[in-house]
């Protein structure tokens, strides 16, 4: 089945500063790759995703890129705000819709 | 995007006893299914609730354990059965959101079981 790594587990940023966290996935066949924010108490929230017939794909500060050569997707935030503070999650799934394998999660923590 | 609600929103169980946890959609979606995120951890997908048969269960997940109804297209329940302390999760559903070819998948807020 999938599997899929996320790195870093932990990221603490100034405010201003740009933050990445990357995930790599193992199924060749998989296509959609979202990315879930969850704060504290909280349901994941969609941010942002990506499907497998695009490169990248921005929405104001928050861009993912994919490389599907390399199995590795990419979540970047620029201009952190500490309201960005929580834990992010990445995902795949393949023609299966909904099927998602999450990452381990990155609890990314932006400094005032 | 649909609107889901869980009940109940949390619960304290006793070791040996079940909970069914339900899940309401405010409109018919053709997928649903069920998640375990266990304290500090990732989420993990339990089954895919099937409208009108059995659920599809992922390794490791079994129906005697997590049985699963989904009688129409806005509601399902996951009832965990003879709980243990290991058992202590939030249980999730989701919901693939369709908007012409677009796929979305958002979650439900969590049924936040502990079993003593």
């Amino acid at each position: 089945g999938e599997n899929v790594e996320q790195h870093p587990s932990t990221l603490s940023v100034q405010e201003g500063d740009s933050a990445v966290i990357k995930c790599t996935y193992s199924d060749s066949a998989s296509n959609y790759f979202p990315w879930y924010k969850q704060e504290l108490g909280k349901r994941p929230q969609l941010i942002i995703d990506i499907r497998s017939n695009v490169g990248e794909k921005k929405d104001q500060r928050i861009a993912v890129t994919l490389n599907k050569t390399a199995k590795h997707f990419s979540l970047h935030i620029t201009e952190t705000q500490p309201e960005d503070s929580a834990v992010y999650f990445c995902a795949a799934s393949g023609t299966s819709y909904g099927k998602l394998t999450f990452g381990q999660g990155t609890i990314l923590t932006v400094h005032p | 995007s649909a609107v889901i609600s869980q009940k109940p929103s949390r619960d304290i169980c006793q070791r040996g006893t079940s909970l069914t946890i339900q899940c309401q959609v405010d409109s018919q979606v053709t997928m649903m299914f069920w998640y375990r995120q266990q304290p500090g951890q990732s989420l993990t997908l339990i089954a895919t609730a099937n409208q009108g048969s059995e659920a599809t269960y992922e390794s490791g997940f079994v129906i005697d354990k997590f049985p699963i109804s989904r009688p129409n297209l806005t509601f399902s329940t996951l009832t965990v059965s003879n709980m243990s302390p290991e058992d202590s999760s939030i249980y999730l559903c989701s919901v693939v959101w369709v908007r012409g070819e677009v796929n979305e998948q958002f979650f439900g807020p969590g049924t936040r079981l502990t079993v003593l």
